[in-house]
This record gives structure tokens, C-alpha cells and sequence, in this order.
């Protein structure tokens, strides 16, 4: 049982193009949120987080949206530049246990110039 | 480079067999934790240790344990292999808010 979902297994954008990434979730005690990006031969590195205490929060180019009635969020980036052709994992974890990060299967983004 | 460091890079052993993976966490910082990422699926939480103890547990098999050392490095021990254990192995430092991972173990059994 997938409790969070990244519905679309790959993405492709423009350069200078705004890129959204979606991540669904089914758990309500999810409390925490988090984006990872993932280069081949690497491991992920922390990109973005969110409490559920908030719906927005920004980085720079990276914006990440939270949806708790729908329990969807979503990572925008603005402009998209091919450096950002990596994969990305959306990550949660409940508040029962935070250490008990959940990821989802990520999304492979390409970035064309 | 993150600062957590992993050995060895490359593990090919055949089914039955018994390895152990090796982490050593960002200087300062006492948490590891364990994931398992198999072919086109996300990272699967293993197990999470702090300072030496074991505090979050996930869906780790019964043949896999692990353990956190005094200087904080952390084996991952996985015996009676399956071809169903070969993946990609990544242990990570820091918090459950940020975590800096390893470049981790790829495991192939055949």
C-alpha cells in the first residue's frame, strides 16, 4: 500500500518553463513534507520542506504548495533550467513517528534546452 | 559531497550469502538511517538508529538487521540473500526535517 504517490513517472518541460511536480498522499498523519532530487550515481539531496502548518513555502526557484484537504502537494519550479534534470521524491512523515520518512517512487524530470 | 560516506560502492554475491554494508554519518551527527531502493520504486525506510540506538523501524525482512556503532558508523547486515534483495542501498545522517545521504551500495546477487 503506496501511502505516497507521484502519479507521474516522468516530465518534460522547456528550458525557462515552469515545472510542476505532484505528490498525492493517503496518510492523515502525515505532518511533515519534503522534496529530494536524485543526479544517477548519487544519492538524493534535500531540496524543500513544509509543515502542515503551512501551504506555501519558497526557495528561490523552488516553490512547494500544500493541499491538506486534498492531500496533495506540489513542487513548482520557475524557470526550469537543465540542471534540474534529475528525478524527484516527494517525502512524508507522520507525526507518530517523524523519523519514519515515507517516499514516493519519484518523478524523472528532463529539462530540454 | 554530502559527508556520509559509504562502503563498499559495488557488492555482487550469489543467493544464500551473507554482507554487510557499511555507513559512516557527517561528522556531528548522531542519527543513520537505512533505505532500500529496488528497480523503479522509491526509497523504502529500513531503520533508523540515534547515538546508538535503534528508533524507527520499517518494513525491514527478518534476515536483515543492523546496528549503530559507539563512533556512530552503522553496518547494515543482510543474510540469506535473495535475487529480490539486490537494490540500491542508502543510509543518510542528519534529522527526519533534512537528511544528507550516501551515495550508496549497490547490491546485485545472483
Amino acid at each position: 500500500d503506496q501511502q505516497v504517490k507521484q502519479n507521474s513517472p516522468s516530465l518534460s518541460v522547456q528550458e525557462g518553463r515552469i515545472s510542476i511536480l505532484n505528490c498525492d498522499y493517503t496518510n492523515s498523519m502525515f505532518d511533515y513534507f519534503l522534496w529530494y532530487k536524485k543526479y544517477p550515481a548519487e544519492g538524493p539531496t534535500f531540496l524543500i520542506s513544509i509543515s502542515s502548518i503551512k501551504d506555501k513555502n519558497e526557495d528561490g526557484r523552488f516553490t512547494v504548495f500544500l493541499n491538506k484537504s486534498a492531500k496533495h502537494l506540489s513542487l513548482h519550479i520557475v524557470p526550469s533550467q537543465p540542471g534540474d534534470s534529475a528525478v524527484y521524491f516527494c517525502a512524508a512523515s507522520p507525526k507518530t513517528s517523524y523519523d519514519k520518512v515515507i517516499f514516493g517512487p519519484g518523478t524523472s524530470l528532463s529539462v530540454i534546452p | 559531497d554530502s559527508g556520509v560516506t559509504q562502503t563498499p560502492k559495488h557488492l555482487i554475491t550469489a543467493t544464500g550469502q551473507r554482507v554487510t554494508l557499511r555507513c559512516s554519518p557527517r561528522s556531528g551527527d548522531l542519527s543513520v538511517y537505512w533505505y532500500q531502493q529496488s528497480l523503479d520504486q522509491g526509497l523504502q525506510f529500513l531503520i533508523h538508529y540515534y547515538n546508538g540506538e535503534e528508533r524507527a523501524k520499517g518494513n525491514i525482512l527478518e534476515r536483515f538487521s543492523a546496528q549503530q556503532f559507539p563512533d556512530l558508523h552503522s553496518e547494515l547486515n543482510l543474510s540469506s540473500l535473495e535475487l529480490g534483495d539486490s537494490a540500491l542501498y542508502f543510509c543518510a545522517s542528519g534529522g527526519y526535517n533534512e537528511q544528507f545521504f550516501g551515495p550508496g551500495t549497490r547490491l546485485t546477487v545472483l
